[in-house]
């Protein structure tokens, strides 16, 4: 149980386009999601949280506009990169935290890997 | 100076060997800690909570100073598959965000 669906596992884009990335909590409901990016040998940085049916809320020097974060359902969350660029390429990863469970209750999806050339 | 700080490594131990890695924590209003273990380019997965008694999980022991504000992870007789990231992860009093370590980068060599 508890399973957040990550997808794309990877996507490759050019320059100036963007890119759509869905976590979906398959077998509950998950009121908040976390998305973070982390870069290659880097720890994971918080990007953003994101709360169903209200506006996201940013971590510092994260430009709200860049990175879209949309939250309709108590099952989806989607982080759009606009405008990709090279420097953007990284892995992202998003988490949702599941009440029922013991351990905390934090939930992965598996990331997607993000190469803008 | 980072919140959580862990030596990189990487550590190269024999197969069977014992390995122990720290983490020190510079906010004490942290409430909660855990280890995380990420396989290359794979989502981070959790080995386990750390309590303030310490606590074991098989071949696996964490143990939590919260004096020293630092956490330790034992791994006794280390095997081919133990080789991984390992993410020092804490959590503040009253907020739900992750804080994580660089990680440490375990290869365990046969």
């Amino acid at each position: 149980g508890a399973v957040v669906s990550q997808h794309p596992s990877w996507v490759i884009c050019k320059s100036g386009t963007s890119v759509k990335i869905e976590c979906r909590s398959l077998d509950f409901q998950a009121t908040t999601m976390f998305w973070y990016r982390q870069f290659p040998k880097q720890s994971l940085m918080l990007m953003a949280t994101s709360n169903e049916g209200s506006k996201a809320t940013y971590e510092q020097g994260v430009e709200k506009d860049k990175f879209l974060i949309n939250h309709a359902s108590l099952t989806l969350s989607t982080l759009t990169v606009t405008s990709a660029h090279p420097e953007d390429s990284s892995f992202y990863i998003c988490s949702a935290r599941h009440l029922g469970r013991s351990d905390y209750g934090y939930t992965f999806g598996s990331g997607t890997r993000l190469t803008v050339v | 100076r980072k919140e959580v700080e862990q030596d990189p490594g990487p550590f190269n131990v024999p197969e069977g060997a014992t390995v122990a890695f720290n983490c020190t924590y510079s906010n004490s209003a942290s409430q909660s800690f855990f280890w995380y273990r990420q396989d290359c380019r794979k989502e981070p997965k959790l080995l386990m909570s750390v309590y303030s008694s310490g606590n074991e999980d098989g071949r696996f022991t964490a143990q939590l100073n919260r004096a020293s504000q630092y956490i330790s992870l034992l791994i006794r007789d280390s095997k081919l598959s133990d080789s991984a990231t390992y993410l020092c992860v804490v959590n503040r009093v009253g907020n739900e965000k992750l804080t994580f370590g660089t990680g440490t980068r375990l290869t365990i060599i046969p």
